[in-house]
């Protein structure tokens, strides 16, 4: 079942801008992944944060975590065209991926 | 980073015919191969799990001898969709965990392969 929805559903912006995707959850977690998705292909990993960390920095990606709230944004700073995809949380439940829940993602597009 | 691959990348076939989509892990050995299904404009969807030498265990509501799953070996798994018919046409995209890497948080990252698409006429 689902467990981690995304925030908004759809987000356009210009290039330069930040993009700020939300993703929440229901049950507790071990770790909680950000995937990139181009259209038509594969997934990405983009960044793992763990349940006792609360922010991550990779690049111009920016991921915190608040556990209290079950929740988790990805920022995308200086946004470029080539940023344009959708954006996926995902959940673990354990150590071991065993049970790994996609949110619906984020369709992020990053205009000229 | 570890690689995986899926062949074919895209196929069409008519309804009621079987189709075999293979995953490989290029650089790596992957006792654990995951197999998910992603309609259009939706996220992905966890089918089965795909164990080596072992049972694939299979998500609620996903049918085993509809969607055949193979693990002969520590590198492939294989997702066979017998008799298909046009609501199966769908993106199947496979992933597997590093087993070897001596880093324990490997195990967390799932490695994705490129997809196959599916259309059943």
């Amino acid at each position: 079942s689902q467990q981690g929805e995304e925030d908004p559903q759809a987000l356009s912006i210009q290039e330069g801008e930040n993009a700020t995707m939300n993703c929440s959850y229901k049950t507790s977690i071990n770790n909680l992944q950000w995937y990139r998705q181009n259209s038509g292909r594969g997934l990405v990993h983009l960044i793992l944060i763990r349940s006792n960390e609360r922010e991550k920095h990779s690049g111009r990606l920016r991921v915190t975590l608040d556990t209290s709230k079950k929740s988790s944004s990805l920022l995308i700073t200086a946004s470029r065209a080539a940023d344009t995809a959708s954006y996926f949380c995902a959940t673990a439940l354990d150590n071991y991926g065993q049970n790994f829940v996609f949110g619906p993602g984020t369709r992020l597009s990053v205009l000229p | 980073g570890a690689v995986v691959s899926q062949h074919p990348s895209w196929v069409i076939c008519k309804s009621g015919t079987s189709v075999k989509i293979e995953c490989r892990s290029l650089d790596f050995q992957a006792t654990t191969m995951f197999w998910y299904r992603q309609f259009p404009k939706q996220s992905l969807m966890l089918m089965a799990t795909s164990n080596e030498g072992s049972k694939a265990t299979y998500e609620q509501g996903v049918e085993k001898d509809k969607f055949l799953i193979n693990h002969a070996s520590l590198t492939l798994s294989t997702l066979t969709v017998t008799s298909a018919h046009p609501e199966d046409s769908s993106f199947y995209i496979c992933s597997a965990r590093d087993q070897t890497s001596g880093s324990f948080f490997s195990y967390n990252e799932q490695f994705f392969g490129p997809g196959t698409r599916l259309t059943v006429l």
